[in-house]
């Protein structure tokens, strides 16, 4: 079955204490990114990459890092996380060059609270 | 950058009745618009697109309209069923010159749907 698979799903952490949500898919899909979820804003766009050792930033990737070694695989990174970190956070691929369709696959979501 | 408004944040409709939502955006440039369908604990998932060049598409009881000139679009749910009920997000893309789509979410509509 083609997904895209997150974990853990939620996480409660505390402030300062590195943390990584991982996200893996199985559709050979050069494109990655992660969102962020807040009520009210929307889904907003925190790295992306484009392929293997291709990451950029997005609109909002203060206190994140990413990395991406592998085609399936495209870890989120907080180093040091606050409060404000707090949301929900989905990964999502898709394919380039855009066929089609320029539909992104999202996975079910990581519920983070930083205390 | 680009800036998609949309409206309602909430709708509630009687079974069997129709639900429009509508989004605005900023950048003429924008050149694809999907909308996404997001369940409850679940990731937002695809059910309809549109291009630039396109007018209107119709998918059995799910249809987007495009107005370029007005810039805005919309989604219509004709005789809605309870499993409608969920959120749904606008979005706007723009291809930039590495071929990455660059996609711009709106707050999204909760829709209810009343049996």
């Amino acid at each position: 079955e083609a997904q895209v698979t997150q974990n853990p799903r939620y996480l409660i952490t505390v402030t300062g204490k590195k943390l990584t949500v991982t996200c893996s898919q199985n559709m050979n899909h050069e494109y990655m990114s992660w969102y962020r979820q807040d009520p009210g804003l929307g889904l907003r766009q925190i790295y992306y990459s484009m392929n293997v050792e291709a990451t950029d930033k997005g609109d909002v990737p203060e206190g994140y890092k990413v990395s991406r070694k592998e085609k399936r695989n495209f870890p989120l990174i907080l180093e040091s996380p606050s409060p404000n970190q707090t949301s929900l956070y989905f990964c999502a691929s898709g394919s380039l060059p855009a066929g089609v369709t320029d539909t992104q696959y999202f996975g079910p979501g990581t519920r983070l609270t930083v205390l | 950058g680009e800036n998609v408004e949309q409206h309602p944040s909430t709708l509630s409709v009687q079974e069997g009745d129709s639900a429009v939502i509508k989004c605005t955006y900023s950048d003429s440039a924008s050149n694809y618009f999907p909308w996404y369908k997001q369940e409850l604990g679940k990731g937002p998932q695809l059910i309809i697109d549109i291009r630039s060049n396109v007018g209107e598409k119709k998918d059995q009881r799910i249809a987007v309209t495009l107005n370029k000139t007005a810039k805005h679009f919309s989604l219509h749910i004709t005789e809605t069923q309870p499993e409608d009920s969920a959120v749904y997000f606008c979005a706007a893309s723009i291809r930039d010159s590495g071929g990455y789509q660059k996609v711009t979410f709106g707050t999204g509509t909760k829709l209810q749907v009343i049996p």
